[in-house]
């Protein structure tokens, strides 16, 4: 189990917009600490989407924009293209009486039907 | 440009220890605010983030494998090294390491293709 929670799966048709969640809880997105994404593309390592829960960095299409608030984030891609079918995973930071640890969610699937 | 590239073993025995190294280039880790990260991901799942360096060679664990990890780094020859002891067939996964620097925010900024590791006798 994750520490952050993500749907396993998203579909929309091209051009549409889609959101994907991602939930965490008091110490870790709700602790303040900043949420970043990533797209990993069938068979490729993964790749810096947003960090800073909404910044881009440079190359990323303005197509994709983040947001936190309270203990979730969110990604969201709009004008969706048969490019965008990847997985996306979260990542934040997690503290706790057990520890602190890097922590990424399950992951989700988008499909570009 | 910015790159990295992991290496080791491709197949590992159980109760074996796994060194991998992280070899890159395009930024020094003596640079202040600098970090190298280890990442795998077992096939079809998630990603797990394991150790973290820092270029002042504070060192950081996954609290889960803790006691079984062990990173470093060679800022001479531009590598970092992992390694991870008592292997077993759960470890089997895609190894990356990235690099995280602090103007990131804590994110992986720029990947590894990773490198496969399988633990099978």
């Amino acid at each position: 189990q994750s520490v952050l929670t993500q749907p396993p799966s998203v579909s929309g048709a091209p051009g549409q917009r889609v959101t994907i969640s991602c939930t965490g809880s008091s110490s870790n997105i709700g602790a303040g600490y900043d949420v970043h994404w990533y797209q990993q593309l069938p068979g490729t390592a993964p790749k810096l989407l947003i960090y800073g829960n909404s910044n881009r960095p440079s190359g990323v299409p303005d197509r994709f924009s983040g947001s936190k608030s309270g203990t979730s984030a969110s990604l969201a891609i709009t004008g969706l293209q048969a490019e965008d079918e990847a997985d996306y995973y979260c990542q934040s930071y997690d503290s706790s009486l057990s520890g602190s640890n890097v922590v990424f969610g399950g992951g989700t699937k988008l499909t570009v039907l | 440009q910015v790159t990295l590239r992991e290496s080791g073993p491709a197949l590992v025995k159980p109760t074996q220890t796994l060194t991998l190294t992280c070899t890159f280039s395009g930024f020094s880790l003596s640079t202040s605010g600098m970090c190298v990260s280890w990442v795998r991901q077992p096939p079809g799942k998630a990603l797990e983030w394991l150790a973290l360096i820092d270029w002042d060679d504070d060192k950081y664990y996954s609290t889960s494998l803790k006691t079984r990890l062990t990173i470093s780094k060679d800022t001479s020859k531009n590598q970092v090294v992992l390694t991870m002891t008592n292997m077993d067939p759960v470890d089997t996964a895609t190894y990356y390491c990235a690099r995280t620097p602090f103007t990131s925010g804590g994110a992986f900024d720029i990947w590894g293709q990773g490198t496969m590791v399988t633990v099978s006798s």
